[in-house]
């Protein structure tokens, strides 16, 4: 069964970058049937998509966040993982990762399974 | 880019039928399939409705979902209401500028 698990700080400075990283287990992140993806959630707000990556390193980025994202991906280890640079409060969030089935042709985007998620703080 | 636009909140009693609504805002709801997702407090979201109707193994049959054309909107509907069905409900799609568009999500109270 395929699990993915969140890791990284629980604290981060403002105008620090936020480092996160994603450990796939149960399955290879080398599948080409799938993406991998990162998600947020302020607290006692929505999700937000933040973006997601091939196991080849093409990426997607939502353009609200594009400018200070970047998702990476490291096959060797089963891991992707994210850098959200110059963070402020309004950043702190639970952070998930989760598969993402994507068929552009068909019309499928799909996130499933997901982290169990990880609580970012942004405070000096 | 579009938006999906559901209800805040929305509350039933015990055994009753609920559904939660989720309209999409330019582009038609029906070119690109809608995900349901619930998520319970403390908890990562999880898959209700994949595919606008497809149910997840382990999913009751109590949850069902639809696409309405002619109003834009998907709707998730869940029968037979049980108070471990009080959770927040996210609705999710796609196009093709956009890899993925969640809704505000709905918060749902069985009382």
């Amino acid at each position: 069964q395929l699990q993915l698990q969140e890791s990284g700080p629980g604290l981060v400075k403002p105008s620090e970058t936020l480092s996160l990283t994603c450990t796939v287990s149960g399955g290879s992140i080398s599948s080409s049937s799938y993406y991998w993806g990162w998600i947020r959630q302020p607290p006692g707000k929505g999700l937000e998509w933040i973006g997601s990556i091939y196991y080849s390193g093409s990426t997607y980025y939502n353009p609200s966040l594009k400018s200070r994202v970047t998702i990476s991906v490291d096959t060797s280890k089963n891991q992707f993982s994210l850098k959200l640079s110059s963070v402020t409060a309004a950043d702190t969030a639970v952070y998930y990762c989760a598969r993402l089935i994507w068929a552009a042709g068909t019309g499928l985007s799909w996130f499933d399974p997901w982290g169990q998620g990880t609580l970012v703080t942004v405070s000096s | 880019n579009f938006m999906l636009t559901q209800p805040h909140s929305v509350s039933e009693s015990p055994g009753k039928t609920v559904t939660i609504s989720c309209t999409r805002s330019s582009g038609s709801i029906a070119s690109n399939y809608v995900q349901w997702y619930q998520q319970r407090p403390g908890s990562a979201p999880t898959t209700v409705i994949y595919e606008d109707n497809q149910r997840p193994s382990g999913v009751p049959d109590r949850f069902s979902g639809s696409i309405d054309s002619s109003s834009n909107s998907a709707s998730l509907t869940i029968s037979g209401l049980k108070t471990e069905d009080e959770a927040d409900y996210y609705c999710q799609s796609y196009d093709s500028s956009n890899p993925v568009v969640f809704g505000g999500g709905t918060k749902l109270t069985v009382l």
